[in-house]
């Protein structure tokens, strides 16, 4: 059990344009996603923590209106890239808990290249 | 905040040895401690992870220690495979995934 999905696993988009990205949690209804962001040969950063039927929280420096996040329901959790620019160009990871335990379980990723 | 440090940031070891990866973290209400197996292309896959009320946990070939006064924790893996070389991340936060912080990684190469 605890799987968790992500689509598309990769996506190319120009410069300029939206990209929705989802994120769902197949076979356990999740509390909280977090949605994370991995650069090349780096650690994974978080982006925002994602409740149910309430506002994400943004890490400092992560910019909201630039990266829309809603959470619909207890297994679905979409991230938007609005207005793409080429620095966006990344690897975006979620990731869903579950109680009692919260251990976070990670999607297999999405690949974003902006040009 | 939590701030993780991991070392080393690169590990080759020949087939059947064993590797350690050590973590050290700043935040004292940190109680959550993860380890995370990246391989290319995919996302982190959990492991092991261990909790402030336990010392030591071990899975097959795979075992973390914990030392809370030291603020250290450590990935054993013993006989070691070809299929263990990936990036290995630690993590430390709360209990509720609060505060969650990965180290840098560490890549492990297994060399048959």
């Amino acid at each position: 059990g605890a799987v968790v999905s992500q689509h598309p696993s990769w996506v190319i988009c120009k410069s300029g344009t939206s990209v929705k990205i989802e994120c769902r949690s197949l076979d356990f209804q999740a509390t909280t996603m977090f949605w994370y962001r991995q650069f090349p040969k780096q650690s994974l950063m978080l982006m925002a923590t994602s409740n149910e039927g309430s506002k994400a929280t943004y890490e400092q420096g992560v910019e909201k209106d630039k990266f829309l996040i809603n959470h619909a329901s207890l297994t679905l959790s979409t991230l938007t890239v609005t207005s793409a620019h080429p620095e966006d160009s990344s690897f975006y990871i979620c990731s869903a808990t579950r109680q009692p335990t919260w251990e976070q379980y990670f999607g297999p990723g999405t690949r974003l290249t902006v040009t | 905040g939590e701030n993780v440090e991991q070392h080393p940031s690169t590990l080759s070891v020949q087939e059947g040895d064993s590797a350690v990866i050590k973590c050290t973290y700043s935040d004292s209400a940190s109680n959550y401690f993860p380890w995370y197996k990246q391989e290319l292309g995919k996302g982190p896959q959990l492991i092991i992870d261990i909790r402030s009320n336990v010392g030591e946990k071990k899975d097959q070939r795979i075992a973390v220690t914990l030392n809370k006064t030291a603020k250290h924790f450590s990935l054993h893996i013993t006989e070691t495979q070809p299929e263990d070389s990936a990036v290995y991340f630690c993590a430390a936060g709360g209990n509720y995934g609060q505060n969650f912080v990965f180290g840098p990684g560490t890549r492990l190469s297994v060399l048959p």
